[in-house]
């Protein structure tokens, strides 16, 4: 069974810190990482995607992979209030439609 | 931009009931996805459709159908609703194999079974 498990939270964080979301994955097959952000009542929106090991960055986003530890995470620097919201990891497996969430981390963000 | 639009955004339908939830893309994706998600389990995939008239299932298909009979077009429906398919259900589309991997939502419809 292909498992991807987060921490659900909530995780506070006062306005302007960095936020370190994390996401570990059961499947080395697992190719193509992604980060969605969904607020409350929304639906899923991608903020992220990585495919490669390192680092990634994106504005205030980074995302960061490591293949061998099977681990995937994200930073959000200087967090502001309008980020707090669930932030719901996603694997992926190269040449198929199948992806597998993890039922996501709630991030809240003090002002 | 992509646009998915799921027809209803709020249903409430009593156990028996026959659903329909459908689900319209404009960006002539060959992938469709309906989802569930509920609190503490995630999204799960319900059924997916790589082309039109083509399906398969998902990780939780009892209980549910689908349609394509139009590549934009991707209906999952209920036959006989019950009390414990009440949920948010949640329509994506994706591009091919060669891009990204981006899934689009729609804004979900959410439905309660009594």
């Amino acid at each position: 069974q292909k498992e991807v498990e987060q921490n659900s939270g909530p995780l506070s964080v006062p306005e302007g810190a960095i936020a370190s979301l994390n996401c570990t994955y059961s499947d080395r097959g697992s190719q193509s990482f992604f980060w969605y952000r969904q607020y409350s009542g929304k639906s899923p929106e991608l903020i992220m995607s990585i495919y490669s090991n390192g680092d990634k960055e994106d504005g205030r986003f980074t995302a960061q992979l490591n293949k061998a530890s099977q681990y995937v995470s994200l930073l959000i620097r200087d967090s502001q209030p309008s980020d707090s919201a669930t932030y719901l990891c996603a694997v992926a497996f190269s040449g198929t439609y199948k992806y597998i969430f993890g039922t996501g981390t709630r991030l809240k963000v003090l002002a | 931009d992509v646009k998915v639009t799921q027809s209803s955004r709020y249903l409430v339908k009593r156990t028996g009931e026959k659903v329909f939830l459908e689900c319209v893309q404009d960006m002539d994706h060959e992938n469709m996805f309906w989802y569930r998600q509920d609190p503490g389990l995630g999204l799960r995939l319900i059924y997916f459709s790589y082309d039109v008239k083509m399906k398969e299932k998902g990780d939780i298909p009892e209980g549910y159908s689908v349609s394509r009979e139009k590549k934009e077009r991707f209906s999952l429906i209920l036959e006989s609703a019950s009390t414990n398919q009440t949920s948010m259900y949640l329509c994506a589309t994706w591009g091919n194999l060669a891009n990204t991997g981006e899934l689009f939502f729609g804004e979900g419809s959410r439905l309660t079974v009594l």
